[in-house]
């Protein structure tokens, strides 16, 4: 039972164009979703993260939408750059341990 | 600043085998968590350290799997009779504090393989 979904296991972008990456929950009791970025042989690094309260928050090229009716968020990058070539985990937090979607891996092309 | 740090970051064993796996979290982190990555799956929770409280157990998936927290820091998961399907990258985590609104640090992990 898949409570956080990343339905796109990957994703290709030109250099500078626009990058989504979304991601689907299934509980409404989640109030704090994070974005993990991974790059191979290496652990998760945080990227951005919402509350509930919020429906947008923003930290240079990327920002990250949340629409609790729909129970989906979206992590916006632009323009993309080719170092941004990675696998994205979005994330929930409920009650301290970190569920994760399957992630999306991102390929941006020169 | 040093990081989170695990060892090995790679092992290999035998079917049968017990392991050890061990976690360095940031020091002053209170928060202590182990997931694991198998090959094409997200990453799955498995245990979760909070100062001195018990520790959220719920991910373990069976009896073979254990994890100590030794005097509020250093923290080993230990997988007794491995199992084929063992094999995964273990992720250790650490966190100031648990719970809403604290982004937690990863170490690179242990890749763990079993022949």
């Amino acid at each position: 039972d898949q409570q956080v979904k990343q339905n796109s296991p990957s994703l290709s972008v030109q250099e500078g164009r626009i990058s989504i990456l979304n991601c689907d929950y299934t509980n409404s009791m989640f109030d704090y979703f994070l974005w993990y970025k991974k790059y191979p042989a290496e652990g998760p690094t945080f990227l951005i993260s919402i509350s509930s309260i919020k429906d947008k928050n923003e930290d240079g090229r990327f920002t990250v939408f949340l629409n609790k009716s729909a129970k989906h968020l979206s992590l916006h990058i632009v323009p993309s750059q080719p170092g941004d070539s990675a696998v994205y985990f979005c994330a929930a937090l409920p009650g301290g341990k970190l569920i994760f979607g399957q992630g999306t891996e991102l390929s941006v092309k020169p | 600043g040093a990081g989170v740090s695990q060892s090995p970051s790679n092992k290999v064993t035998e079917k049968g085998k017990d392991v050890e796996l061990r976690c360095d979290p940031i020091s002053g982190h209170t928060a202590l968590y182990w997931y694991r990555q198998s090959l094409g799956q997200g990453l799955e929770f498995l245990i979760y350290f909070q100062g001195n409280s018990a520790p959220d157990k719920s991910g373990l998936p069976s009896d073979r799997f254990s994890a100590e927290r030794t005097g509020g820091s250093v923290s080993t998961l230990t997988i007794q009779r491995t199992q084929q399907e063992d094999s995964a990258v273990y992720l250790c985590a650490s966190s100031p504090e648990g719970g809403w609104g604290r982004p937690q640090h990863f170490g690179d992990g242990t890749r763990l393989s079993i022949l």
